[in-house]
């Protein structure tokens, strides 16, 4: 079974600018959370999705968004983006709302 | 002062070496427990997921939690250098989706 997929793995933006990252679950888990990690915060919780609606949602500004699709599939969207939202961004999979969570490989956004 | 403290490490030992990895926790609702293995420039994989107190093994992972303590431990039997990357504890309450992460632990294992 394939795994979690995230595009781009890699992204580049200026200050100021938007950004959207997809992220594919694995097949059958409908439910999908978007973590941010850096060195000095480590893994912080952005959101989560299930069914299409966002469940949870983390201490992030509201530059930070994100939507499901009917097939499971996420994009999340960080606008006016700063030097500091410069991170390896986390996508994670699980069958239902709350279970085991599959991570997959990020999405590194370096912001200049 | 954070939800959940892990041990910072750096850790480094020899192969072969029983590995301890501990976190603490404040929040009394947390009922769920993870540890999640990172190499470098990967996503975190799931190692162990354990529900309330007790102990879980597989293979030569084992996870301890200490629900009286807010303790919990994952240790590694015959470590091996392939077990070398950061290790995060993780946990979260009955219904909620999000997972509280530890900063993680990480282990070099020299053969």
């Amino acid at each position: 079974k394939a795994g979690v997929t995230q595009t781009p793995r890699y992204l580049i933006k200026t200050r100021g600018q938007q950004v959207t990252l997809s992220c594919s679950p694995i097949s059958g888990h409908r439910s999908v959370s978007w973590y941010q990690q850096t060195p000095g915060q480590g893994l912080q919780f952005l959101f989560e999705y299930f069914s299409e609606t966002q469940r949870n949602k983390g201490n992030f500004p509201g530059r930070f968004s994100g939507r499901q699709f009917s097939n499971s599939r996420s994009e999340m969207n960080v606008s006016t983006l700063e030097l500091g939202d410069s991170a390896l961004y986390l996508c994670a999979s699980s069958l239902v709302q709350g279970f085991e969570q599959y991570f997959g490989p990020g999405t590194r956004l370096t912001v200049t | 002062q954070k939800e959940v403290e892990q041990d910072p490490g750096p850790l480094s030992v020899p192969e072969g070496a029983i590995v301890s990895l501990n976190c603490t926790y404040s929040n009394s609702a947390f009922q769920y427990f993870m540890w999640y293995r990172q190499y470098s420039r990967k996503g975190p994989e799931l190692l162990m997921y354990t529900y309330s107190s007790g102990n879980k093994e597989d293979g030569r992972f084992t996870a301890q939690v200490d629900k009286s303590s807010k303790y919990i431990s994952l240790f590694i039997r015959d470590s091996q250098p392939s077990d070398s990357a950061t290790y995060l504890c993780a946990m979260k309450g009955t219904n909620a989706g999000k997972s509280t992460f530890g900063d993680g632990t990480t282990l070099t294992v020299k053969p």
